[in-house]
């Protein structure tokens, strides 16, 4: 079945910065985007940007221009994001999800599992 | 950006109840508009694509309509495990927004 796996919780420190993975199986990689968001605690959900592991382009939200890097790797089909000069106000479930494109539709199914992202002192 | 506003944030139903949702666009956004089911500690799983189609798996007792700037999700008979955050979520362009969420709880 079509599952994307993240790597675990992390704890950082205010300044710091980390890189989550996102580890696609039961299809191939390369034909879908793979998008980020995350949820702050107790609150929604807001989009990061999204990378082509075709291509490896990329395009980010405003916020997140200059802080957010997103790459691939091919060889096992799997996913990265990183964010710099993390802040408490960076502290959020991280999750990845496929980007699905159909005529008249598009969609992000499914969704990895989340990764807790904790900056603290 | 397009904002997405949900209404109402909350709601209280029970089992058996009929609940509808709804989600306002800032401008227009055609039929992409998707709705998303979260339960507490998991990720979203997706319901609606595209409006009005059903992802697959999900009970036919889920429906989404409209167009435009107007959307409705409705559950026709709420069931035990239906309590949860429902979010919409625009795909007509970027960034993608989301609504700021439906918890539904029971009565």
């Amino acid at each position: 079945q079509v599952q994307l796996v993240q790597s675990g919780a992390e704890v950082k420190k205010p300044g710091a910065s980390v890189k989550i993975s996102c580890k696609a199986s039961g299809y191939t990689f390369t034909d879908y985007w793979i998008h980020w968001m995350r949820q702050a605690p107790g609150q929604g959900l807001e989009w990061m940007g999204w990378i082509s592991p075709n291509s490896g382009g990329t395009s980010f939200a405003q916020k997140f221009q200059g802080r957010v890097t997103m790459t691939r790797d091919t060889s096992i089909s799997t996913a990265y994001m990183d964010l710099s000069t993390l802040t408490s106000d960076d502290t959020a479930v991280y999750y990845c999800a496929r980007g699905v494109a159909t005529p008249g539709a598009r969609c992000f199914d499914p969704w990895g599992q989340g990764t807790l992202v904790t900056v603290s002192s | 950006d397009v904002q997405m506003t949900q209404s109402p944030s909350s709601l209280s139903a029970s089992v058996g109840d009929r609940v509808t949702i709804t989600c306002r666009a800032s401008q227009s956004i055609s039929t992409y508009l998707n709705w998303y089911q979260q339960k507490p500690g998991k990720a979203p799983n997706l319901l609606i694509y595209g409006a009005s189609s059903l992802q697959s798996g999900v009970p036919s007792r889920f429906s989404g309509s409209g167009s435009g700037t107007d959307f409705t999700l409705t559950i026709s008979s709420l069931q035990p495990e239906d309590f949860a955050t429902y979010y919409c979520q625009q795909s007509d362009s970027f960034p993608r927004t989301f609504g700021q969420g439906t918890k539904v709880e029971i009565k």
